[in-house]
């Protein structure tokens, strides 16, 4: 079945630093894809989704480029900052039905 | 806009009882999913309803069950609680028309049993 392999946690980064995290999937069709982020305590808000192979989505700095031919989703900021702090989430969908989601990656920005 | 409402925020339930959960979805949207996501793990989907009626099914056995009112709102139901269970359920709401279905999630509730 679809499955979604997230980057190992927890990442621990200074302000400011460039972030990467890494994402691919595995999926029989062409799913559509998203990042979520999960801040202590709250439910999911979706960050940023790109549908289609070579789609960028983007929001608040994050970006994340659809890499049909590395089946790879992979999260990038340019310069993060202490509120980014939080358990990001990967994720796919085909059809209307179920997200499935990667494992989860706490990130942890220090001032 | 009215977002996604959850109730309860949390509930602590002891081994064997049965649990409502209840589920609000956005304003416009007619699809409901219930995930469960216990500590430290991703969330996995439990079911969909679209119309009132389920519209797929995760690995959950039947003491899982939901509801869809014509309002689109939603309960998950579990009997015979496990002490697995504990953990939080999230519901996300989706309009089923097009794509790509981005699901928006409510804040969840948090189950605790003992």
């Amino acid at each position: 079945g679809d499955s979604v392999t997230q980057m190992e946690g927890p990442v621990t980064l200074s302000e400011e630093a460039f972030l990467t995290i890494n994402c691919t999937y595995t999926a029989t069709g062409y799913p559509s894809l998203f990042w979520y982020v999960q801040y202590p305590g709250e439910g999911l808000q979706l960050l940023l989704k790109a549908t289609k192979a070579d789609d960028k989505g983007s929001n608040k700095g994050f970006e994340a480029t659809y890499r049909k031919e590395t089946t790879s989703f992979h999260l990038e900021k340019g310069s993060v900052q202490v509120s980014d702090s939080a358990v990001y989430f990967c994720a796919l969908i085909q059809g209307a039905q179920k997200l499935v989601f990667g494992q989860g990656t706490r990130l942890t920005i220090n001032p | 806009e009215t977002g996604v409402t959850q109730s309860p925020t949390h509930l602590i339930k002891t081994r064997g009882q049965q649990v409502t959960l209840r589920c609000s979805s956005q304003s416009g949207h007619n699809t409901v999913s219930w995930y469960q996501q216990a500590l430290g793990q991703g969330p996995q989907f439990i079911f969909q309803y679209y119309r009132e009626e389920e519209n797929g099914r995760g690995n959950f056995p039947p003491r899982f069950s939901g509801l869809q009112f014509p309002n689109y709102s939603s309960e998950l139901n579990v009997n015979a609680l496990e002490l697995d269970d504990s953990a939080l359920y999230l519901c996300a709401s989706s309009l089923k028309r097009g794509g790509p279905y981005e699901q928006y999630f409510g804040p969840g509730t948090r189950l605790t049993v003992t």
